[in-house]
């Protein structure tokens, strides 16, 4: 059984802080980690694939890091906004004929004004 | 271009009954794989389809089976249903088997 863990559970933070998320995931067999931010009310809208060791991926004020090899990856946000308010999952990929998305449980963030 | 369309939105079921979701992937795209969200969960793998055959499975009892047509849309459909299929049901599409997922706005089902 494969553990996709997210931390923390939830996070409030006020607009202009900078915040960051964790995604652990198994360190064997990784082929692809995912980011997915969920709006209440909308569908998951991807924010980053990741596949290689030392990646790092930016979309405007959203960055990501990933370590395959200590199986971890962080998604950072620069200068939060309410509109980032939202839940970030990650998921996890272990490649093969059998392709599925393992998920975590998410981080909902919540900005302030 | 229209994005990933899954009907329908909401339905209420009782124990026992069937239920069709159905899914129309963005055009272009061959694959389409099913998740199920229960609250305070992530979304749980339920199948993949690529080109029409089955890619993948969770781990679903039998009662969960799912199809893809030639244009590329899929069903899903659950028999016997229980109170514990109660769950917001996630279609995604993709370009190919292992890219980023673009998922539809879901079907709510509560069995009652």
């Amino acid at each position: 059984i494969l553990n996709v863990e997210q931390s923390p559970q939830s996070l409030h933070v006020q607009e202009g802080d900078s915040t960051n998320f964790t995604c652990s995931f198994p360190s064997s067999n990784f082929y692809a980690l995912h980011w997915y931010r969920w709006e209440t009310a909308k569908s998951p809208e991807a924010l980053f694939v990741m596949t290689l060791n030392g990646d790092e991926k930016k979309k405007g004020r959203i960055s990501a890091t990933l370590n395959t090899k200590e199986g971890y990856s962080y998604l950072y946000i620069k200068g939060s906004q309410p509109e980032d308010s939202a839940t970030y999952l990650c998921a996890f990929n272990s490649g093969g004929s059998n392709y599925k998305l393992t998920f975590g449980k998410g981080t909902l963030l919540t900005v302030n004004p | 271009d229209a994005g990933v369309t899954q009907s329908p939105t909401h339905l209420i079921k009782t124990r026992g009954q069937q239920v069709t979701l159905r899914c129309s992937p963005i055009s272009g795209h061959k694959s389409v794989s099913w998740y199920q969200q229960v609250l305070g969960q992530g979304p749980q793998f339920i199948f993949q389809y690529y080109e029409k055959e089955e890619r993948g499975r969770g781990n679903f009892p039998d009662r969960f089976s799912a199809r893809q047509f030639p244009n590329y849309s899929s069903e899903l459909n659950v028999n016997a249903l229980l109170l514990g299929d109660s769950a917001l049901y996630l279609c995604a599409s993709s370009l190919n088997s292992f890219g980023e997922l673009f998922f539809g706005e879901g079907s709510r089902l509560t069995v009652l």
